[in-house]
């Protein structure tokens, strides 16, 4: 399996601003997905970001208001922009390894 | 879209019950992959299991158990004398790769009452 960090694991912002979500694994992996979870809701992808190439997103999602980095293989980052309550959620990144996808812990995002 | 489809949203038994948490999903494609994740109150994602579309067997862990049936495209998970510890949100989850992106059901939630 991996081991996965994200930080912050939660946060509470104001409207308007940004606020970017680190990801770090323990071993190298080709391919990350950001999902996001709206509070009640099941989990949705936002992108998936492979290294070396620009980030994939999925409808509904675009690059201006959440753009990614993926600088190395270990390491990504998630950047939610001009935020407003309606992203208040938790956002989670995930790994493949091995035919599987391990979760990240999670960061708790609420906007005022 | 290819959907999952988890049709109970809450179930809620005593502990010791037998409790089996349905997950129907649609697919046109030869291969494909199914997961089981547990979500509990603290909100990681713990993943419980993989089954990839050319291995029909059934699976057993421990208590849980996974039945995989391609002609009703079914891959149900029954927990066997449920816990309080079990008690979480269950999602059913499908790739078209294992290392592809998941769609995911709605969730079960469990509640597993002493």
């Amino acid at each position: 399996s991996a081991v996965i960090s994200q930080k912050p694991s939660r946060d509470i912002c104001q409207r308007g601003t940004s606020l970017t979500i680190q990801c770090q694994v323990d071993s190298q992996v080709t391919m990350m997905f950001w999902y996001r979870q709206q509070p009640g809701q099941s989990l949705t992808l936002i992108a998936t970001a492979n290294q070396g190439s620009e980030a994939t997103y999925e409808s509904g999602f675009v690059i201006d208001k959440f753009p990614i980095s993926r600088p190395n293989l270990t390491f990504s980052t998630l950047t939610v922009s001009n935020m407003s309550p309606e992203d208040s959620s938790i956002y989670l990144c995930s790994v493949a390894l091995q035919e599987t996808q391990y979760f990240g812990p999670g960061t708790r995002l609420l906007v005022l | 879209a290819q959907k999952v489809t988890q049709a109970q949203t809450e179930i809620s038994v005593v502990e010791k019950e037998d409790v089996t948490l349905d997950c129907v999903y649609e697919t046109r494609d030869t291969t494909y992959y199914l997961f089981w994740y547990k979500q509990p109150p603290s909100g990681e994602l713990v993943f419980l299991i993989r089954r990839n579309s050319f291995d029909e067997q059934n699976e057993i862990s421990g208590r849980y158990s996974w039945n995989f049936q391609k002609s009703t495209s079914s891959f149900n998970f029954t927990i066997t004398a449920s816990q309080v510890v079990d008690s979480a949100v269950y999602f059913c989850a499908r790739g078209t790769g294992a290392n592809s992106k998941l769609t995911f059901g709605k969730g079960i939630t469990l509640s597993v009452r002493p």
